[in-house]
């Protein structure tokens, strides 16, 4: 089954750390960029970050960059997330996101969506 | 960044009704731009990109159009199922945008 699977989201303290995992099945998973995007509680969707398929180039919204870190093992079909200085509006459901097309990141159309993960940041 | 403005942020409607839904861009998005549905406690999942190709496995009721820098989602004969928010997206350039999105409810 094609499929992606969030995990590694909780309750994290302001300044804290978390690292989100993304699990992907049914798909040759380094053929395809990945990106990450955020919906806080009750809000939108926003782009958080991308890596091409061989996660040589990455992306960062500027809300996120210098804090956030995305990367990807291949061998292990894994898309991670590193989360550092963690504030009270990174709180969201993190999902992970395959583009539609191929390795690159660009365009950024998303055919494939996890179930999510939720990070909470609060003291 | 590319700002979308997206309109209505909410609209009711009855079984059978058609609903469209715009979408602005704040600059050229080269046609990049795509529709996504999500309900709630779910992923949002896509229904058109490129403006106007429908995803594989969407109903035909669902359509894209662009007119510029303005893009139009339009559900045709809307059903129970079809309750639900979208939101469009520039896929042109980063980073990427989504509109606030548009609650379709029922009427």
């Amino acid at each position: 089954e094609v499929q992606l699977l969030e995990s590694g989201g909780g309750l994290v303290q302001p300044g804290g750390s978390l690292r989100l995992s993304c699990a992907a099945s049914g798909f040759s998973f380094s053929s395809y960029a990945m990106s990450w995007v955020r919906q806080a509680p009750g809000e939108g969707l926003e782009w958080v970050s991308g890596i091409s398929g061989s996660g040589y180039s990455t992306y960062y919204s500027d809300s996120v960059k210098g804090r956030f870190s995305i990367s990807r093992d291949n061998s292990k079909n894994t898309l991670f997330l590193q989360l550092n200085s963690l504030r009270a509006g990174d709180t969201a459901v993190y999902y992970c996101a395959k583009v539609l097309y191929s390795d690159i990141l660009n365009p950024g159309d998303f055919d494939l969506w996890g179930r999510g993960t939720l990070v909470a940041v609060s003291s | 960044d590319i700002h979308m403005t997206q309109s209505p942020s909410s609209v009711s409607a009855s079984v059978g009704d058609r609903v469209t839904i715009t979408c602005r861009a704040s600059q050229d998005i080269n046609s990049w731009l795509v529709w996504y549905q999500q309900k709630p406690g779910k992923a949002p999942k896509l229904l058109i990109y490129a403006a106007s190709t429908l995803q594989t496995g969407v109903p035909s009721r669902f359509s894209g159009t662009e007119s510029g820098t303005d893009f139009t989602l339009t559900i045709s004969n809307l059903q129970p199922e079809d309750f639900a928010t979208y939101y469009c997206q520039q896929a042109n350039s980063f980073p990427y945008t989504f509109g606030r999105g548009t609650k379709v409810e029922i009427k």
